[in-house]
């Protein structure tokens, strides 16, 4: 009953690449989120969507950029992969307004990307 | 501005001991505060939530604003209970959440 799906368990990508990330939802959730997870430093959001076509941006942003065409995909895109991007990469979705605190976030497996 | 600080990267505990992993908050208005748990090779996943004042598989955690804390608590702690705990925080008028870095609890046998 996966829910949250991220198309790749394991990337690596060379410095330089344009790299793509797809997660897909399939609970009709309003909010998506990209965060990266690194040891020491929990999870950092990147960017997030309340709608389609629409994005924000998060605490590191700088580097990547997202597309959400459709409501239940939320891609982020590395313009220029560094060494520095090598993390792991986590997807959640949740429902909008006040559910999102009674439901919380569900989360993709993750990505974890090396950029050599 | 929202921070959640979770001051232990590692707890161990023997099977049976009690077993508090702590997080503070700071947050100007009044936050919600969730516990998320990822067992090793699985997916993150929301443990429990203070607005539903519940208990999941034995852990409870309460809210002291005065102190700005929401420890995670358990009395006997298990060896299935060893996983990445991390505290979040949401503002009421916001649907995106604020991790704290992480605890590592470690139940050794």
């Amino acid at each position: 009953d996966v829910k949250v799906t991220q198309s790749s368990r394991y990337l690596v990508k060379r410095t330089g690449e344009k790299v793509f990330l797809e997660c897909v939802q399939d609970m009709d959730h309003e909010n998506m989120f990209w965060y990266r997870q690194d040891p020491g430093l929990g999870l950092r959001l990147i960017y997030f969507s309340y709608d389609v076509k629409m994005k924000e941006k998060g605490d590191i942003p700088e580097g990547y950029s997202v597309s959400r065409e459709k409501k239940e995909r939320f891609s982020l895109i590395l313009e220029s992969a560094s060494t520095n991007q090598t993390s792991m990469y986590l997807c959640a979705s949740s429902l909008g307004g006040a559910d999102s605190f009674t439901y919380g976030y569900t989360f993709g497996s993750g990505t974890r990307l090396t950029v050599v | 501005a929202q921070r959640v600080t979770q001051p232990e990267k590692l707890l161990s505990v023997f099977k049976g001991a009690p077993v508090e992993l702590k997080c503070n908050y700071s947050y100007s208005g009044s936050p919600e505060l969730f516990w998320y748990v990822q067992y090793s090779r699985q997916r993150l996943q929301l443990l429990l939530r203070h607005i539903s004042r519940e208990s999941i598989k034995g852990f409870t955690a309460d809210l002291n604003k005065g102190e700005t804390s929401f420890h995670l608590k358990k009395p006997f702690a298990q060896e299935e209970d060893s996983a990445m705990y991390y505290c979040a925080l949401s503002g009421r008028n916001f649907n995106k959440f604020y991790f704290g870095s992480g605890t590592k609890l470690n139940v050794k046998p």
